[in-house]
């Protein structure tokens, strides 16, 4: 089985901090993502990466960066958080085939005070 | 432009009834769809997805969906829901404009059986 792990369930930080997101996947896949999902607004895509050390800007980049030093993990990284970055942060996996399915991570729900 | 929709805030439905889930679709290019269903406090399961080849797609946990071309549409189904059938559904598409691997998704239904 695919398995896609994330380094928190449940964040809390403060309003200024920075805060890193971890997302390791097993399965050796090369594409790997970040979506934030908010109520009513589903999931929209912060940033992806389709290989080690390249990365794309998605849908919602502005107040993010990622890194992914290595395949297996990808990092989110808020440089300096604020109360409307409070979500639901989901990482998903997939493989570089044009109809392949993601498989997700059980998400970090962050609360910035 | 590209996109997904789900019409449908909330479906529901007793239990041992047939369910759907509508999800309509825009896309230039071919049409590449996904169902994913979301339990609480859980991340996201892949159910099925329509790649090509026949208009019935079958997948997990007695899940079908039907992809209607000429009306841009891949609903999904259950013959007889159960009450842990309850969850949000995602209805997502492959976007071709970007060139990479990027996908749509709708914002959702949340699908409530009721015993």
């Amino acid at each position: 089985d695919v398995k896609v792990t994330q380094s928190s369930r449940y964040l809390v930080k403060r309003t200024g901090e920075k805060v890193f997101l971890e997302c390791v996947q097993d399965m050796d896949h090369e594409n790997m993502f970040w979506y934030r999902q908010d109520p009513g607004l589903g999931l929209r895509l912060i940033y992806f990466s389709y290989d080690v050390k390249m990365k794309e800007k998605g849908d919602i980049p502005e107040g993010y960066s990622v890194s992914r030093e290595k395949k297996e993990r990808f990092s989110l990284i808020l440089e300096s958080a604020s109360t409307n970055q409070t979500s639901m942060y989901l990482c998903a996996s997939s493989t570089p085939v044009a109809g392949g399915e993601q498989y997700f991570g059980p998400g970090t729900r962050l609360t910035v005070t | 432009a590209q996109s997904v929709a789900q019409p449908e805030d909330q479906v529901n439905v007793a239990e041992g009834n047939p369910l759907t889930v509508k999800c309509t679709y825009s896309v230039s290019g071919n049409p590449y769809l996904f169902w994913y269903v979301q339990y609480p406090n859980r991340g996201l399961q892949f159910l099925l997805k329509y790649i090509t080849g026949d208009n019935l797609v079958k997948g997990s946990y007695g899940f079908e969906a039907e992809f209607n071309k000429s009306q841009t549409s891949f609903h999904l189904k259950k013959p007889s829901a159960l009450v842990s059938d309850s969850a949000l559904y995602f209805c997502a598409v492959r976007d071709w404009t970007s060139g990479t691997y990027k996908y749509i998704f709708g914002t959702g239904t949340r699908l409530k059986v009721l015993a």
